[in-house]
C-alpha cells in the first residue's frame, strides 16, 4: 500500500518552453502533497507544500509564479515548471501524506534536464 | 528556522563493520523520521520516532530518539552491500502540516 507514481520520469526540454510533472497516490487519498527538488548527492529541498482544494505554501527563495503547483483531487498534485532554463535541471521529487498521518510517500521522482 | 545538522556526510566501510550517522535538531521536534535512498532511486520510509529516549530495532538497524527530543542516530550492526545508499533523518517541529525539515543526509558505500 501507499504507492505514490510520479511521470514522467525523466524529461528533456528546450531552454523557455513549460514541463508538467504529475503526482499521484494510487491507493490513498493525499491529503496533503509535497514537491521537492534534488540536486546530484544533495540532500531534499522542499519547494512546497499543497493541500487538496488550496493554494500551495511555498518555501522561501521559490517562485511561485515559475514553479506552478496544482492540487486538485486527493489523488494528484501538478507541478509546472514554466518557462524552464537549464538551472531549472534538476531531480523533482514529490511526497504524498494522509490526513492524520505523519509518514511521507515518496514518489520515484522526475529528471529534468533543460538545454 | 529549524535545522537539521546530519553527520558523518560519506562513510565508507568493509562488510561486516558497524555505521551510525547522527542528526541534530536546532529546536525540539515533535518526531524524527529515517528515510533511505539507494543510488538513483527515491527515499523510502525507514521509521518514525515520536517518545523521548525511544529505541526501535529493525532487524541489524538500531534507531534512538534523544531524552530532549533533538537528536537522534541510526546504528546498522554488521554492515551487508545491500546497506548502500545515503540515510536521511527528517524532523517534523509539529504542527498541522507535518512539514519535515531533512537532513543532508549520510551517504554509506561498503566494501565487500
Amino acid at each position: 500500500g501507499a504507492v505514490v507514481s510520479q511521470h514522467p520520469s525523466r524529461v528533456i526540454c528546450k531552454s523557455g518552453t513549460s514541463v508538467k510533472i504529475e503526482c499521484r497516490s494510487l491507493d490513498f487519498q493525499a491529503t496533503t502533497m509535497f514537491w521537492y527538488r534534488q540536486f546530484p548527492k544533495k540532500s531534499l529541498m522542499l519547494m512546497a507544500t499543497s493541500n487538496e482544494g488550496s493554494k500551495a505554501t511555498y518555501e522561501q527563495g521559490v517562485e511561485k509564479d515559475k514553479f506552478l503547483i496544482n492540487h486538485a483531487s486527493l489523488t494528484l498534485s501538478t507541478l509546472t515548471v514554466t518557462s524552464a532554463h537549464p538551472e531549472d535541471s534538476s531531480f523533482y521529487i514529490c511526497s504524498a501524506q494522509q490526513r492524520g498521518v505523519e509518514t511521507q510517500y515518496f514518489g520515484p521522482g522526475t529528471r529534468l534536464l533543460v538545454l | 528556522g529549524q535545522q537539521v545538522m546530519q553527520i558523518p556526510q560519506y562513510q565508507h566501510v568493509q562488510e561486516g563493520e558497524d555505521f551510525t550517522t547522527y542528526c541534530n535538531s536546532s529546536t525540539t521536534l515533535s518526531n524524527i523520521q529515517w528515510y533511505k535512498q539507494r543510488p538513483g532511486g527515491h527515499p523510502v520510509f525507514l521509521i518514525q520516532l515520536v517518545k523521548s529516549g525511544e529505541v526501535k530495532k529493525q532487524k541489524r538497524l538500531t534507531f534512538q530518539f534523544g531524552e530532549a527530543k533533538k537528536n537522534s542516530s541510526l546504528h546498522i550492526t554488521a554492515t551487508q552491500t545491500t546497506d548502500v545508499g545515503t540515510y536521511f533523518c527528517a524532523g517534523d517541529s509539529g504542527g498541522s502540516n507535518y512539514k519535515l525539515t531533512f537532513g543532508k543526509g549520510t551517504l554509506l558505500t561498503v566494501n565487500p
